[in-house]
């Protein structure tokens, strides 16, 4: 069974703090993703990664970072958190091999409050 | 790039009865369309998808049609129950990510 586990289940933040959200899969995937989820909005992709030290920016990039030094870990920076980062972000992975376009299996979700 | 259009945003239903959502994409490349469950406080996950090389697919009382000419696919579940209950995305292929619709909140009253 695959799993990606995220760090945290729930966090509050103050503006301006730096803000480091952790991501890790067990399925050795290729793929990893970090989106946001809005209520009405669904989810957009804020960067994602197709290999270790790569990364592309998604749909909503500006105000994030992201790193991946190993392949089972990506992880999402907000550089200095403001209140309109408050949200849920998600996690996900996926593999590149055999067909193109691969199942997405998503982390629990971190909900994030910015004050 | 991609837009996909999702609805209805809400959707109630009596149990035993059928729903059905609907999408729209811009692509017309796009070849590989899968639905995403989202129940309450939980993760998301894939429930079907279906790849442009077929017009419908089925797995017990959920299928998926999709219409390339007119460029949308639609999610059927039959017999509804209370677990049904949840969030429901579509998506649609960009370059190698998805773009996701907004969802539609399905409540399937006893």
């Amino acid at each position: 069974d695959v799993k990606v586990t995220q760090s945290s289940r729930y966090l509050v933040k103050r503006t301006g703090e730096k803000v480091f959200l952790e991501c890790v899969q067990d399925m050795d995937h290729e793929n990893m993703f970090w989106y946001r989820q809005d209520p009405g909005l669904g989810l957009r992709l804020i960067y994602f990664s197709y290999d270790v030290k790569m990364k592309e920016k998604g749909d909503i990039p500006e105000g994030y970072s992201v790193s991946r030094e190993k392949k089972e870990r990506f992880s999402l920076i907000l550089e200095s958190a403001s209140t309109n980062q408050t949200s849920m972000y998600l996690c996900a992975s996926s593999s590149r091999r055999g067909r193109p376009f691969r199942e997405q299996y998503f982390g629990p979700g971190t909900r994030l409050t910015v004050t | 790039g991609e837009n996909v259009e999702q609805h209805p945003s809400t959707l109630s239903v009596q149990e035993g009865d059928s729903a059905v959502i609907k999408c729209t994409y811009s692509d017309s490349a796009s070849n590989y369309f899968p639905w995403y469950k989202q129940e309450l406080g939980k993760r998301p996950q894939l429930i079907i998808d279906i790849r442009s090389n077929v017009g419908e697919k089925k797995d017990q009382r959920i299928a998926v049609t999709l219409n390339k000419t007119a460029k949308h696919f639609s999610l059927h579940i039959t017999e509804t129950q209370p677990e049904d209950s949840a969030v429901y995305f579509c998506a649609a292929p960009y370059g190698q990510n998805f773009v996701f619709g907004p969802g539609t909140r399905l409540s399937v009253l006893p």
